[in-house]
């Protein structure tokens, strides 16, 4: 799996878009972006995937970036219940079963 | 919410002791996974499963063997646990076996060897 980087940490403000960077410059062309969040605590939650294209559910949207080396996720109105960790993860889709999750970006949403 | 139990939720034992953490499914997954968690080291794979009586091991799969009779029970267990196996413990699921391989994740269990 392609190594990424992430900032440790970034605070918004409440009811703000949410932009959470992730580099991936060495991601080969079979692999998928993963984002993915934890609240203290609790177990990790998928957020959204993509390959190419940029793509957008109901929790946020991901921003690819046409050469692939880097991505986005957006959290369009931030709440206080979005302050986690986040982890972007990147993986070919089968032929690997784990999950590698780095150190994330722990974000912190102000009131 | 992936339909997934863990129990028990908070443990606390002794070294030595022998210990049976259980992942519950209620969606008839063929996948499904055993993580710990501990400061530093983000999660790390312990052993998964790809079907009743089919499992493989994980980065981390020294000290812990795990049991699939059927498809919605998936047991770790701690043949004699060390304070090294002092963590939390996550048990995950893949919905579906193809395109996206997406993993859902339990509410965890907290163990403590002391």
């Amino acid at each position: 799996d392609a190594k990424t980087t992430q900032p440790p940490s970034m605070d918004c403000a409440e009811g703000r878009a949410a932009n959470l960077p992730c580099n991936h410059s060495t991601i080969s062309g079979n692999e998928y972006v993963y984002w993915y969040r934890q609240i203290h605590s609790q177990g990790p939650q998928y957020i959204i995937h993509g390959l190419k294209n940029n793509e957008t559910n109901e929790m946020a949207s991901l921003i690819i970036t046409e050469d692939r080396k880097s991505s986005t996720l957006i959290l369009p109105h931030a709440t206080l219940r979005d302050t986690a960790v986040y982890y972007c993860i990147v993986r070919v889709n089968f032929g690997n079963e784990k999950l590698t999750f780095g150190t994330g970006t722990r974000l912190t949403i102000i009131p | 919410d992936a339909g997934i139990t863990q129990s028990p939720r908070h443990k606390v034992t002794e070294t030595g002791t022998p210990v049976t953490l259980r992942c519950h499914q209620t969606e008839n997954h063929r996948y499904m996974y055993w993580y710990r968690q501990d400061p530093g080291h983000g999660l790390r794979l312990i052993h998964y499963s790809y079907g009743v009586k089919d499992t493989d091991k994980g980065e981390v799969s020294d000290g812990y063997s795990v049991s699939r009779s059927k498809t919605e029970d998936f047991l770790l267990t701690l043949e004699s646990a060390t304070s090294s196996q002092t963590s939390v413990y996550f048990c995950a699921i893949r919905r579906g076996t193809g395109l996206p391989d997406i993993q859902y994740f339990g509410a965890g269990t907290r163990l403590s060897v002391l």
